[in-house]
């Protein structure tokens, strides 16, 4: 049973670094892409990015410049940093897996484990 | 990038059928998975694929496509089905990025 333990500091000041990250227990690392996703307080879910075990990223457009999610192989662990936070940024940010599914008729991405969320809340 | 839309709102009578749908051109291109959310708690996935389900998700759950659109069915919604529902893919315009619908709440009557 693949689990998920996330953490990081839950309240920062405008302008400072979000730091967060992501342990995956009992199953393998390798094989999936591991993304990071966000929500703020009565909104939806925003994907903010995703990493491989080869360190293969792919970010949100409208966060990339911000953004960077890392992984360290060793410890099965990926972590994601996000730069300058405002309030707009505070929100619940969940850890999850990605993966893939195929058949003849098509694709579909989907994430099948998460963690339980941590809340990161901007504020001076 | 590609969007997702889905309406905000749902309501079904207990024990009814419900559709809940997700629209966008990425859905031409790939399958839409989805996600049941109760407060406070973390996304579930719920359907993915064709019309997959994983493991302890009850068989009243279906999903289906046409088109753009994708659909979640809930055939007899019971009152634990009252949730939040989001939809998501893959972008289809042309960069590997994920995309989520806005979430549909719905409330079981």
């Amino acid at each position: 049973q693949v689990q998920l333990q996330q953490w990081g500091a839950g309240l920062l000041k405008p302008s400072e670094t979000l730091s967060l990250t992501c342990a995956v227990y009992g199953g393998s690392f390798s094989g999936y892409y591991w993304s990071w996703i966000r929500q703020p307080p009565g909104k939806g879910l925003e994907w903010i990015g995703e990493i491989n075990h080869s360190g293969s990223t792919n970010y949100n457009p409208s966060l990339k410049s911000r953004v960077t999610i890392s992984v360290d192989t060793s410890k099965n662990q990926f972590s994601l940093k996000l730069s300058s936070v405002t309030a707009a940024d505070t929100a619940v940010y969940y850890c999850a897996r990605g993966n893939n599914y195929y058949d003849s008729s098509g694709y579909s991405h989907y994430m099948d484990v998460w963690g339980k969320g941590t809340t990161v809340t901007v504020s001076s | 990038s590609s969007e997702l839309t889905q309406d905000p709102a749902v309501s079904v009578a207990l024990g009814q059928t419900v559709r809940i749908t997700c629209q966008g051109d990425s859905l031409r291109s790939y399958y839409a998975s989805w996600y049941q959310q109760k407060p406070g708690q973390a996304p579930v996935l719920v359907i993915y694929g064709k019309n997959n389900r994983p493991s302890g998700i009850p068989d009243r759950f279906s999903g289906s496509s046409s088109g753009n659109t994708a659909s979640l069915t809930i055939t007899g919604a019971q009152a634990e089905d009252e949730a939040d529902y989001y939809c998501n893919s893959r972008d289809s315009s042309g960069n590997p990025h994920v995309v989520f619908g806005g979430g549909t709440k719905l409330t079981v009557l």
